[in-house]
């Protein structure tokens, strides 16, 4: 399997304009995270997505930040207007939940996203 | 809510000496996990915890998990430059979500 893939690795922008993140989990997994990585924030949770069903969005900073998960193949992560401390790398991870292995995660290698 | 706190945030250690950091949560965890982020990397699991009193090694990494399941170190022994990066220590409680602690930056002096 080729992991989990984001597009695009990084993205430049200007205030006020729509960003759209993909992830694509990887076969198989039922459960999809995104997450935000700044350096002063750390690691944050925005949503996580069970059988591509929304669980728990708490994480999502405000009204501006959507996620959708279409099919269990696919994920978007969408900012709209961005704004300049959107700045940050946003990483999409997958795992699949077993008696063993509780929710590993696999991470993509995240979009570095910069607003201008 | 669930809170993980870990410590230090940073670490700098001469190549060849121990390391460790710490990990605390708020709440009991069912399980604890770590992870490894390479700098311009992503974060790539090492390994999860279960058990309460729980001890794994991996090579020169031990890794421990507290008797009441709200704590977790992990430790390094002769520290070489490739164990440069940031260690996650990351816990899930009772629902699917994992909340990730903030991460011990560890630099090696050569």
């Amino acid at each position: 399997d080729a992991g989990v893939i984001q597009s695009p690795r990084h993205e430049v922008t200007e205030m006020g304009q729509e960003v759209t993140l993909r992830c694509k989990p990887i076969s198989g997994h039922d459960y999809l995270f995104w997450y935000r990585q700044t350096m002063m924030r750390g690691l944050e949770l925005l949503i996580y997505f069970n059988n591509n069903v929304p669980i728990d969005d708490s994480g999502m900073p405000e009204d501006r930040f959507s996620a959708k998960m279409p099919n269990a193949s696919f994920s978007t992560l969408k900012i709209q207007p961005s704004e300049p401390r959107d700045s940050a790398v946003y990483f999409c991870a997958s795992s699949h939940r077993t008696v063993l292995a509780k929710n590993i995660q696999y991470f993509g290698a995240g979009t570095r996203l910069s607003v201008l | 809510g669930q809170q993980v706190m870990q410590i230090p945030q940073y670490q700098h250690v001469q190549e060849g000496e121990d390391f460790t950091t710490y990990c605390n949560s708020s709440t009991t965890l069912s399980n604890i996990q770590w992870y490894k982020q390479r700098p311009g990397g992503h974060p790539v699991f090492l390994i999860q915890l279960v058990k309460s009193g729980e001890v794994k090694k991996q090579k020169r990494l031990t890794f421990q998990f507290g008797e009441a399941k709200k704590n977790s170190s992990l430790h390094i022994t002769a520290t070489q430059t490739t164990d440069v990066g940031t260690y996650f220590c990351a816990g899930q409680g009772r629902d699917d979500k994992i909340i990730f602690g903030k991460g011990t930056r560890l630099h090696i002096l050569p």
